[in-house]
């Protein structure tokens, strides 16, 4: 099934702003929204922010998401070390009837 | 608090079987979609299948179909990937996922000869 499509590495320097994309079409992310996941390294992924674009409680309000037609982004501001991590986003597919991810996104910290 | 554990997982040849479990706790299993995801060493996270709380619909992945069967025991709280016919590729950590995309640990299926 096709997947959706992230940039595969992105660097950033402590305390600034990274700003993640997500690209997809209408059956994905247009019509059902893009939901955020990070992942460290042995550890399985923690959402961060639903299709809605909520977060969960217990997620810091550094880490925001929003869409804009079919790409969906993650803003995570005010970077820290524990930032550094893997960030896929995932979609459900409305006609692929297919739940779809990105390949990844890992994010370095400077 | 939403807990997912997985079990089931281990060595497996190549063309053979095996069943993975999900035990849940922690919200209403019965009335919620599931699933199960799996991450192949080294690389992203492919979905497998899904399941509505009341089993009537399930969705496979291409990559699985006709070869897994995702099932579900309400009155166990359990969430099942049956799989047969396995390939070296389908060597990953397979994790069930709930329908708020809470993930359990995972557990480890290697398949090789």
């Amino acid at each position: 099934q096709a997947g959706l499509t992230q940039p595969p590495s992105v660097s950033k320097g402590l305390r600034q702003t990274a700003t993640l994309t997500c690209t997809g079409n209408y059956y994905n992310v247009g019509n059902q929204g893009a939901a955020w996941l990070q992942q460290h390294p042995g550890h399985p992924p923690k959402l961060l922010s639903n299709s809605n674009n909520n977060r969960p409680s217990g997620i810091s309000e550094r880490f925001s998401a929003s869409r804009s037609g079919n790409t969906a982004s993650l803003t995570i501001a005010e970077l820290q070390p524990e930032d550094e991590a893997d960030y896929y986003c995932s979609a459900w597919d409305s006609s692929l009837t297919a739940w779809v991810f990105g390949g990844g996104t890992k994010l370095t910290v400077l | 608090e939403v807990q997912l554990v997985e079990s089931g997982g281990g060595l497996v040849q190549p063309g053979g079987s095996l069943r993975l479990s999900c035990a849940a706790s922690g919200f209403i299993f019965s009335s919620y979609w599931m699933n199960w995801v799996r991450q192949a060493p080294g690389k992203g996270l492919e979905w497998v299948a899904n399941i509505k709380g009341d089993g009537g619909v399930r969705y496979h992945a291409d990559s699985v179909k006709g070869r897994f069967t995702i099932s579900r025991d309400n009155a166990k709280n359990s969430l099942y990937l049956q799989m047969n016919s396995l390939r070296v590729e389908d060597t990953a950590v397979y994790f069930c996922v709930s329908f708020d995309l809470n993930w359990g640990q995972g557990t480890l299926l290697t398949v090789s000869s």
